[in-house]
C-alpha cells in the first residue's frame, strides 16, 4: 500500500499481559523502524529492520521487548508481561533507500494503555 | 538531554504571521529533517536539508542549518489554523553499511488563532 498502516489503533492490556502491535510498511520500503512516544513529546528509537533481518536493535528493552519482520507479513512488536511505564504510542515507520537522506514515512501508530 | 532539542517548547500566534522554530543538536550530523505531527497522528515529513547546505524554502517553509553552531530553524509564513500541530527537528546518525536512524527533539507546540 501507499501508507504505512498499524494495528490495532488502541490496545489496552493489564499489567503482566502480553501486547502485540503489528505495521504493514509501504510496498517495495526496505527498512523498517519502530519508535516509542511518552506523553506526546520525545520519540524514543526502538529497532530497525532491513528486510527481515534486524539492522540496530540499540534502543530495544531487551527483557521484554521483541521484533519481528518476516516475509509476506506485517512487522510485529511484541511486549511480553507489560509494565504501566509502557503505556505509550508506538510509531512504526518505514522508508525506501539505503541512503540517509531517504525521509521517513510514519503510520498514525497504536495507543497501548497498561492498566 | 535529547540530541535534538526544539525551542520555544510552545509557541502561539495569529493567523496571517510567521511562526520561527529552532532546533539544536549536539552531534555531526549528515542531514537534518523537520516533521509535523497533528494530533492522534503519526509524523509528515516536512523539509530534509543536508549538512552542506545553508538554506532551503520548500512552500511557505523555509528551513536554515547553522552546522558551526550546531542549530537549525524553520519558518512557517503566513500561517494558517491547519499549521496547528508539533513540529520535529530530526538529526540522523549514519548506520554501518547504509540505512538511517533519527534521533528525534523534544518538539514545538503550535498554535495558529483565528
Amino acid at each position: 500500500g501507499e501508507e504505512v498502516a498499524q494495528t490495532p489503533k488502541h490496545l489496552v492490556r493489564g499489567e503482566g499481559q502480553k501486547a502485540k502491535l503489528y505495521c504493514a510498511p509501504i510496498k517495495g520500503h526496505s527498512y523498517v523502524f519502530w519508535y516509542q512516544q511518552v506523553l506526546k513529546n520525545e520519540f524514543k528509537f526502538l529497532i530497525s529492520f532491513q528486510n527481515e533481518n534486524v539492522f540496530d536493535e540499540t534502543g530495544m528493552p531487551k527483557e521484554r521487548f521483541s521484533a519481528k519482520c518476516l516475509p509476506n507479513s506485517p512487522c510485529s512488536l511484541e511486549i511480553q508481561a507489560t509494565k504501566l511505564e509502557d503505556s505509550a504510542v508506538y510509531f512504526c515507520a518505514s522508508s525506501s533507500r539505503q541512503s540517509y537522506n531517504s525521509p521517513l514515512h510514519f503510520g498514525n501508530g497504536t495507543r497501548l494503555t497498561v492498566t | 538531554s535529547q540530541q535534538g532539542e526544539e525551542d520555544p517548547q510552545a509557541l502561539s500566534i495569529q493567523e496571517g504571521e510567521n511562526a520561527t522554530m529552532n532546533c539544536s543538536y549536539k552531534t555531526s550530523i549528515n542531514n537534518l529533517q523537520w516533521y509535523r505531527q497533528n494530533s492522534g497522528r503519526g509524523l509528515v515529513h516536512l523539509i530534509l536539508i543536508r549538512s552542506n547546505e545553508r538554506e532551503k524554502h520548500s512552500g511557505r517553509l523555509r528551513v536554515t542549518l547553522d552546522t558551526s553552531k550546531k542549530s537549525s530553524s524553520l519558518l512557517i509564513t503566513a500561517s494558517r489554523a491547519a499549521d496547528t500541530a508539533s513540529y520535529f527537528c530530526a538529526t540522523d546518525a549514519m548506520l554501518t553499511g547504509g540505512g538511517n536512524k533519527l534521533t528525534f527533539g523534544t518538539g514545538t507546540q503550535l498554535k495558529v488563532e483565528l
